[in-house]
């Protein structure tokens, strides 16, 4: 079947500039997360959908980040103003309910702010 | 102290040889533990969960220390295809839910 999916593979921008950036994860699947990883870092936890219980937000770094889950499936992140250090590889990946079941990535849109 | 420590290695080991990383977590609440792999430039995937007895697929053994917050993966006879970045993942219940923290992973390079 169909793994999880995110466009686009890659996005240049401006600074100043807002980017979203998309997820459509794994049929069926109604945990939904959003990572970035920066080069030679690890994944950074941004946010957590489940169901439609309220988003765990937590991990988003600052207010020009955002995201909304649709009709408890694709997911969409928006950075507003986009600053250099928002430059790195964003990974979506979704997973049945509960952080203990496997989560499986998308292959990730690098963003690179100039 | 950082949430999840790994030593980032690199480990460079030769065919056949026993590895071992290790992962210590901060937050004694947590209660899910996982290692994933990440090659180059690709998506993590799934290594394996860890269980509090301790658990074994094929040549990979995950343990975990609950008392000592320390996780563990050993890697017996080792392939050119294991080489790649091993992740250690702990689940971390905050006011908002439950997130899952990686660690910045380690490395390992297995040659000929």
């Amino acid at each position: 079947g169909a793994g999880v999916s995110q466009s686009p593979s890659n996005k240049v921008t401006e600074k100043g500039k807002d980017v979203e950036l998309r997820c459509d994860p794994i049929s069926g699947h109604t945990a939904l997360y959003w990572y970035r990883q920066s080069l030679g870092q690890g994944l950074e936890f941004l946010i957590y959908f489940q169901g439609n219980s309220a988003p765990d937000k937590s991990g988003l770094p600052s207010d020009r980040f955002s995201a909304e889950r649709t009709g408890g499936s694709v997911s969409t992140l928006t950075i507003q103003r986009t600053q250099q250090e928002d430059s790195a590889v964003y990974l979506c990946a979704s997973s049945l309910a509960g952080v203990w079941n496997e989560q499986f990535f998308g292959p990730g849109t690098r963003l690179t702010v100039l | 102290r950082k949430e999840v420590e790994q030593d980032p290695g690199p480990f460079n080991v030769p065919e056949g040889a026993t590895v071992a990383f290790n992962c210590t977590y901060s937050n004694s609440a947590s209660q899910s533990f996982f290692w994933y792999r990440q090659d180059c430039r690709k998506e993590p995937k799934l290594l394996m969960s860890v269980y509090s007895s301790g658990n074994e697929d094929g040549r990979f053994t995950a343990q975990l220390n609950r008392a000592s917050q320390y996780i563990s993966l050993l890697i017996r006879d080792s392939k050119l295809s294991d080489s790649a970045t091993y992740l250690c993942v702990v689940s971390h219940p905050n006011q908002a839910g439950t997130a899952l923290i990686f660690g910045k992973g380690t490395t390992l390079s297995v040659s000929s």
